[in-house]
C-alpha cells in the first residue's frame, strides 16, 4: 500500500527556534502536500508541491518535493506559539494518503 | 461560499444501528473523499470519488458504503455500527491540482 512514514512523531521547541520534519514513502506521488490541524478542526492546507525538486515557501514555511518523488520535508523558521498543532504530510495520486503526523509544541 | 459542510457534528449510536454521515461541497469539485482519524493516528482513507457516479475503496473501507449521485454530495453510510467505528470522520473535496479542502468533522461514538 501507499504508506507514508513521517518523522519526528513529536517535537518540543523553544519559541524562535527552527523546525524540520520529513516524510518518506515506498511509493511515488505526483503531488506532496503539508497540512496543519488545530484541535477540534479539520486539516488546513499549508503548502502543495507539484514537481520533483520543487522548493516552495509560504511565509516562514518552506517545503521541498524530493527528486525521487518519494519524500518531502517541511521547515518552519523562527517558530511562534501559534505554530502549535499537528502537521501532516500527504501524498496525492488519484487519492490522498496521510502520514501519522508530527505534534509540535512551542514553549514561549 | 460554505466550502465543505459535514452534518451532524456529533453523533452517538448504539451497536448495530445504521446511519448516514452527510457531506456537501459548493465548489464544484470533482474529487471527494472520506477519512477517519483515531487518536494518535493520521487520517486513513475510507472511500473516495473522482466524479459523480464513480467511487472507489481506500485503506479502510469495510463497514462503510458510499455513493456519488451528484457532484455536490458524498454521503457515507454505516450499515451496522460497531464500537471500532468510534472515530472522527472528515470529508474533503478538491478540484484540479489543488490540495483537498476539509470539512470540520463528525465526531461519532458507538456504544
Amino acid at each position: 500500500g501507499q504508506q507514508l512514514n513521517q518523522s519526528p512523531q513529536s517535537m518540543f521547541i523553544q519559541e524562535g527556534e527552527d523546525v524540520s520534519m520529513n516524510c518518506t514513502s515506498s511509493s511515488i506521488f505526483n503531488t506532496w502536500l503539508w497540512y496543519k490541524q488545530d484541535p477540534g478542526e479539520g486539516p488546513v492546507l499549508l503548502i502543495a508541491l507539484y514537481k520533483a525538486g520543487e522548493l516552495t515557501s509560504n511565509g516562514r514555511l518552506t517545503a521541498q518535493f524530493g527528486i525521487t518523488r518519494k519524500d518531502s520535508f517541511l521547515n518552519i523558521s523562527a517558530s511562534i506559539p501559534s505554530d502549535v498543532g499537528i502537521y501532516f504530510c500527504a501524498g496525492l495520486n488519484n487519492d490522498m494518503r496521510f502520514g501519522a503526523g508530527t505534534r509540535l509544541t512551542v514553549k514561549p | 461560499n460554505a466550502g465543505v459542510t459535514q452534518t451532524p457534528k456529533f453523533q452517538v449510536l448504539k451497536t448495530g444501528q445504521s446511519m448516514t454521515l452527510q457531506c456537501a461541497q459548493d465548489m464544484n469539485h470533482e474529487y471527494m473523499s472520506w477519512y477517519r482519524q483515531d487518536p494518535g493516528m493520521g487520517l486513513r482513507l475510507i472511500h473516495y470519488s473522482v466524479g459523480a457516479g464513480i467511487t472507489d475503496q481506500g485503506e479502510v473501507p469495510n463497514g462503510y458504503n458510499v455513493s456519488r449521485s451528484t457532484t455536490e454530495d458524498f454521503p457515507l453510510r454505516l450499515l451496522s455500527a460497531a464500537p471500532s467505528q468510534t472515530s472522527v470522520y472528515f470529508c474533503a473535496s478538491r478540484g484540479g491540482e489543488a490540495g483537498y479542502t476539509f470539512g470540520s468533522g463528525t465526531r461519532l461514538t458507538v456504544v
